[in-house]
């Protein structure tokens, strides 16, 4: 079983509707981050957390400690969002990341 | 802004091979890693570097090489190219626990 797990692998959607993405983890971790990879592109780190919530725009990353999950949502979808996003998790002082598999976002006009 | 640049963008070699893919950042950032990306796999950590010199092995360091001979420069080595190491190659860099990429490599092994 792997140590992060995403779901769904693959999401489409109708621009203007909400979306969520999941990660769920079975390790302690330090901090969680989420990223976003365009087609062809490099990796942009969105949100590195620990706790609670963070809002950057439409986009709003969750997580809960104690179930070992986060969540990431975005809100008024628009086919610019279209990327594979990654979920990562840091564990303690360890600089280095175990990362999820990724879902690919696809949004509609 | 951080920068983290990579030597090429696409390349291809040949079975054999010695391959060097270099990773420059701009921030004196201390650690530096090398990932590769594959379809249905994800990130894997290859070779990880906390300090000029100082080199730590990942999940999958057979048939690579790294040599951090300066702060800023993080170099991946193929000692001797194959097929299955066709790949996205990916740097990063790290302060804290934030990672910075870059735009990686998409090497094709012939």
């Amino acid at each position: 079983k792997n140590e992060v797990e995403q779901s769904p692998q693959n999401l489409t959607a109708q621009e203007g509707e909400f979306i969520t993405i999941n990660c769920s983890y079975s390790v302690g971790i330090s901090a969680l981050h989420w990223l976003q990879q365009h087609p062809g592109g490099g990796i942009v780190s969105l949100f590195m957390l620990s706790s609670g919530k963070k809002k950057h725009g439409r986009l709003i990353a969750t997580i809960n400690i104690q179930e070992k999950h986060s969540s990431l949502h975005i809100t008024a979808s628009h086919p610019r969002d279209s990327a594979v996003y990654i979920c990562a998790v840091a564990r303690g002082s360890n600089y280095k990341l175990t990362f999820g598999k990724g879902t690919l976002l696809t949004v509609n006009p | 802004d951080v920068k983290v640049t990579q030597s090429s963008r696409y390349l291809v070699k040949r079975t054999g091979e010695k391959v060097f893919l270099e990773c420059v950042q701009d921030m004196d950032h201390e650690n530096m890693f090398w990932y590769r990306q594959d379809p249905g796999l994800g990130l894997r950590l290859i070779y990880f570097s906390y300090d000029v010199k100082m080199k730590e092995k990942g999940d999958i360091p057979e048939g690579y090489s790294v040599s951090r001979e300066k702060k800023e420069r993080f170099s991946l080595i193929l000692e001797s190219a194959s097929t299955n190491q066709t790949s996205m190659y990916l740097c990063a860099s790290s302060i804290r626990l934030e990672q910075f990429f870059g735009p990686g490599t998409r090497l094709t092994v012939l």
